[in-house]
């Protein structure tokens, strides 16, 4: 499709699992945006990517927090021994420049058990 | 440190009503400010923006000024659809980029026929 895609749309693991998250931006977007929206509350950064660089990564809150975006396109999301502090639905946008409009995928919700 | 705050919802309102979302914001600087729509089981969009002092954003019939002496940029409609109902979330950014954005909690409307 035109949009952002994220996979999968829904996960559910259990306390101190491994998961990650994946954002297909939109084709010819450089730059790709990482935030995380926990219930009742609004989207917070976590991590800015221009390029296969992480540009800003100041919103991860720890180190078991990680992304990569090997080559310019596709970014994984990675979160280690998961907590379940960390359920919340992880959102993903792209934009053709650092500064366009973001396009937001419908991003995926991730429980934590 | 920046912040935005919009009233809480939910907002019910009968179709043709005037709709108000307030949003005041805290910030150093000139940041930029927006408004965000989710509706029901889509992605967060852009509506609307303004990146200097008085400018006013508008969009589907929804407008929003940047008043920078009461530090506000609320948003308003005349005439509200039942298509209208969705999550509307403000927010600003004070840097260059237009993705490090800091999101209020987002206010969500319901429109009744």
């Amino acid at each position: 499709g035109a949009g952002v895609s994220q996979t999968p749309s829904n996960k559910v693991t259990e306390k101190g699992k491994y998961v990650e998250l994946r954002c297909d931006p939109i084709s010819g977007h450089t730059a790709l945006y990482w935030y995380r929206q926990s219930l009742g509350q609004g989207p917070e950064f976590l991590i800015y990517f221009q390029g296969t660089g992480a540009a800003d990564d100041s919103g991860l809150p720890n180190d078991r927090f990680f992304a990569v975006r090997p080559e310019g396109s596709v970014s994984t999301l990675k979160i280690q021994r998961t907590e379940r502090g960390d359920s919340a639905v992880y959102l993903c946008a792209s934009s053709f420049t650092e500064a366009g409009e973001l396009f937001f995928g419908e991003g995926s919700r991730l429980t934590v058990l | 440190g920046n912040s935005v705050t919009q009233m809480e919802g939910p907002v019910t309102l009968s179709e043709e009503a005037f709709l108000t979302i307030n949003c005041t914001y805290t910030a150093t600087g000139y940041p930029s400010l927006f408004w965000y729509v989710q509706y029901p089981g889509e992605g967060l969009q852009l509506l609307l923006k303004a990146t200097k002092a008085d400018d006013k954003g508008s969009n589907k019939g929804f407008e929003a000024t940047y008043r920078k002496e009461t530090t506000s940029f609320h948003l308003e409609k005349g005439s509200v659809q039942v298509s209208d109902s969705a999550v509307y979330f403000c927010a600003l950014s004070d840097r260059g980029s237009q993705g490090n954005l800091i999101f209020g909690k987002g206010t969500k409307l319901s429109v009744k026929p």
